[in-house]
């Protein structure tokens, strides 16, 4: 049972770049996340899905986007990389809004 | 504003009991979550509390005094492997989750 899988783990870009961090889940949840994690500071969330084909703005949502084609994926694009995004993101899902979640391994992305 | 406030570091010996507390301030109250975060690793959910009161779960036990705006996680009979940071997250009246930034739990043989 894999549950959450995200990828790339480890990933630098320079400034102005573009990619896509990618997230499966193989449980069958409808509500998947995209946090992002700074040192010192809690979970911010970026975007959040309710089910394929539904997105929502989290928190933080500016320089990303997301899609929801299917239940299983929710992939994370982020345009023009900026400094300002070198973080850890996490992806997320629960079989509810916003209760107990499963979390991904984790991309820790540098944008030099 | 929204807050949550969990001491940053704690260093407690193996075996012993320790109490890391979250305090919260938020628009409305829909539970609150632990989770655990152990270095460069996913967060893992520990317990969940939505009613006043003492939930225990083997090792760890988690409190909520929703009147004060307070909750705090218990553990016992620490072990090496509890080295971690633990996450406290509320879920106000918008059924958002706001996430304090963790404490960081050191344990020492």
């Amino acid at each position: 049972n894999a549950g959450v899988t995200q990828t790339p783990k480890f990933r630098i870009l320079k400034i102005g770049q573009s990619m896509t961090l990618q997230c499966t889940q193989d449980m069958n949840h409808n509500y998947m996340y995209w946090y992002r994690q700074d040192p010192g500071m809690g979970l911010k969330l970026i975007y959040y899905s309710v089910g394929a084909g539904i997105t929502d703005k989290g928190e933080v949502p500016n320089g990303y986007n997301v899609s929801r084609s299917t239940t299983e994926d929710f992939p994370l694009r982020l345009e023009l990389a900026a400094p300002s995004q070198t973080s850890v993101y996490f992806c997320a899902s629960s079989y509810r809004e916003h209760t107990e979640a499963f979390f991904g391994q984790g991309t820790r992305l540098t944008v030099v | 504003g929204q807050n949550i406030d969990q001491p940053t570091e704690m260093t407690a010996t193996e075996g012993a009991i320790v109490q890391i507390n979250c305090t919260y301030q938020t628009s409305g109250f829909n539970g609150l979550f632990w989770y655990q975060q152990h270095a460069g690793e996913a967060p893992t959910f520990l317990s969940y509390n939505v009613l006043d009161g003492l939930e225990e779960k083997g090792r760890f036990s988690s409190f909520l005094s929703r009147s004060k705006g307070y909750s705090y996680l218990l553990l016992k009979e620490l072990q090496m492997k509890d080295s971690a940071s633990y996450l406290c997250a509320v879920r106000d009246s918008n059924y958002q989750l706001i996430w304090g930034a963790g404490t960081k739990l050191i344990i020492k043989p």
